[in-house]
């Protein structure tokens, strides 16, 4: 058990719509990632929180937004739902800005 | 350009025998490295890091790793595979944001 909790586990939901995907970090833990996995694209990074604040950003599109609450958990949002938006995504946490990553189990996409 | 390479896409050993995962990285800086492994439907966990130090690094699960600055490569090693090691490999290359992970190497163990 990593100590990252994300929700769903498992969301299906139709194009065009627009999901929250959940994520609350390891006790203590002040930086959140977002990374999204399909088969075609490999892992991809999207966004990083430190302690409430932007960080990064990666390949992330302009429908997904992220933010991270003042208690630290953060919340990844995908709005204009498209098919090719079905993949997993994963929250990592970690400690500090070069450490290693800590990955909870994922939230599973599926777009009908 | 900073990347990581896996050469091989998928390995099949049989169980008991030796394992040894590729991992080639391109780096600016000394890097830091990681091996992190994915079960099917779960996410990735850390095996081991390298910060610096023996460049021989062990990690959980009998895994090893050792770090080549010569050769830029971060082989993955287990003495003895079991059949609850087939899981995708995953070497990576930076920390935080700057991880730059590689296309992974899935293992098949056959009994």
């Amino acid at each position: 058990d990593s100590g990252v909790t994300q929700t769903p586990k498992h969301l299906i939901t139709a194009t065009g719509q627009r999901v929250t995907l959940r994520c609350s970090p390891r006790s203590g833990d002040l930086s959140v990632y977002w990374y999204q996995q399909s088969l075609d694209q490999g892992l991809q990074f999207l966004i990083q929180y430190y302690n409430g604040e932007e960080r990064a950003k990666g390949n992330i599109l302009e429908r997904f937004s992220a933010q991270q609450f003042p208690d630290l958990h953060s919340e990844l949002n995908l709005s204009s739902l498209e098919l090719g938006d079905s993949a997993l995504y994963f929250c990592a946490s970690s400690p500090g800005l070069n450490s290693p990553l800590h990955f909870g189990n994922g939230t599973r996409l599926t777009v009908t | 350009a900073q990347s990581v390479t896996q050469p091989d896409i998928h390995i099949t050993v049989s169980e008991g025998a030796s394992l040894e995962l590729r991992c080639n990285y391109s780096y600016g800086a000394t890097p830091y490295l990681f091996w992190y492994v994915q079960s099917p439907g779960q996410g990735l966990q850390l095996l081991l890091k390298y910060f610096s130090g023996d460049t021989l690094v062990q990690g959980i699960k009998g895994f090893e790793a050792e770090f080549k600055r010569s050769q830029s490569s971060f082989n993955l090693r287990k003495p003895s595979v079991h059949w609850s090691d087939a899981a995708e490999y995953f070497c990576a290359v930076g920390g935080g944001f700057k991880t730059i992970f590689g296309a992974g190497t899935r293992l098949f163990v056959k009994a």
